[in-house]
Order: C-alpha cells, then structure tokens, then sequence
C-alpha cells in the first residue's frame, strides 16, 4: 500500500491566481495521477506525471493552466493557473503500484474554492 | 474509449435493504474493475476488485462480479448499513493504474 499525503486540503483562492498542490508518498512510485472531481461530478483525469520526462495530459487539459512538476519518485505538484470559478473542484493525486492492473490509492484531495 | 455507466443515483434505502448498484463498462480487452468509495469528508479508498473474468470482489459485507459476456460490475450488499451512505464509483483501468470512473451513486441509508 502507500500513504500520499496531499496539501493543501483546501483552500479559497481569488481568480485570476495560482494555486500549487504538493503530493508526497511514503514510498518510491514510477508514475503518478492528478485527478480532477467537479462538485457533484466523477473523477476526470487530468494528467499523468513521470518522473524525468514531460507530464502526459488528457484530452481537455493543457499543460499552460496545470504545469505539473514531478522532481523525484516520491513527490509531485500540480499548478492551477489564472484560476477561475469553474476551476473550483477537489484535486486529487493518485499513485499505483509497479504492477499493472492493480489497485490505485489516493490523496485525501485538496477542495479549492475560486472567487 | 474506455468508459463506465453507473446506475443513476441517488439511492435511498432503509437500514438491512438489500442493495444493488448497477456498473457497466466499454473497453477493449481485459480491464481490472474496481468499487471504490467516498464517505463524507474522506477521500478516495478501494472497495472492492476483480481482475479478470468471473473473478468475485468482496469486502465488508460487498460483492461484485466481473461478467465479460454482460460487460458489468454490479456491487451489491444483502443488508445496508447507516454507516454505508456514501458515493461509490465504478472505476477500470487497462494497466499503468489509469483509472476511468463513472460518474457516482450517492447512497443514503434511514435508521
């Protein structure tokens, strides 16, 4: 299992602003998730993040308004950039393990609220 | 692509109903299928999971099986709880933990 600690957990933000959200694991990862959960929504996917190479993102996101960082095999950041109030969701991180088709775990999220 | 549909929510039910939350899915090949759940406040845990066919997840008193001739996953409990009200996802992956997730069932059990 693994234990990913996420921060903030939430956060009320002005638009216009930037907001970065750290993820760090207890243990060692390949690869790492940023999920999006709009209120009252499913989880999207936004981007997968590789350690030493360029984040992959899905249909829809760009990497000018989520920059993502991924500096070691333990820790991540997400950036939400020129916010506004329809980037307000919770942002969560998820990891799996080397195995494939295995189960993922998650971050508690962060709830960001844009004004 | 690879999706989920999951039963409209959301369900309301009386304390020891029986409970069936309808999963099913579109993709090509194999996927892994999992439940997971969110109870209020808390994030994302794993429920349950099957990783390939006729394999049966269970897990605190849930059961789902993984049908490929009906491509489903429906998660049931013979006896709900109060305790069991949250949302549940219906999520498959196709490896490198990739999960695509269907949209939610918020579940709320009466005393």
């Amino acid at each position: 299992s693994a234990v990913i600690s996420q921060k903030p957990s939430r956060d009320i933000c002005q638009r216009g602003t930037s907001l970065t959200i750290q993820c760090q694991v207890d243990s060692q990862v390949t690869m790492m998730f940023w999920y999006r959960q709009q209120p009252g929504q499913s989880l999207t996917l936004i981007a997968t993040a590789n350690q030493g190479s360029e984040a992959t993102y899905e249909s829809g996101f760009v990497i000018d308004k989520f920059p993502i960082s991924r500096p070691n095999l333990t820790f991540s950041t997400l950036t939400v950039s020129n916010m506004s109030p329809e980037d307000s969701s919770i942002y969560l991180c998820s990891v799996g393990s080397v195995q494939a088709n295995t189960e993922a775990f998650f971050g508690q999220g962060t709830r960001l609220t844009v004004v | 692509g690879n999706s989920v549909t999951q039963m409209e929510g959301p369900v309301t039910l009386s304390e020891e109903a029986f409970l069936t939350i309808n999963c099913t899915y579109t993709a090509t090949g194999y996927p892994s299928l999992f439940w997971y759940v969110q109870y209020p406040g808390e994030g994302l845990q794993l429920l349950l999971k099957a990783t390939k066919a006729d394999d049966k997840g269970s897990n605190k008193g849930f059961e789902a099986t993984y049908r490929k001739e009906t491509t489903s996953f429906h998660l049931e409990k013979g006896s709900v709880q109060v305790s069991d009200s949250a949302v549940y996802f219906c999520a498959l992956s196709q490896g490198a933990q990739k999960l695509v997730f269907g949209q939610g069932t918020r579940l709320t059990i009466n005393p």
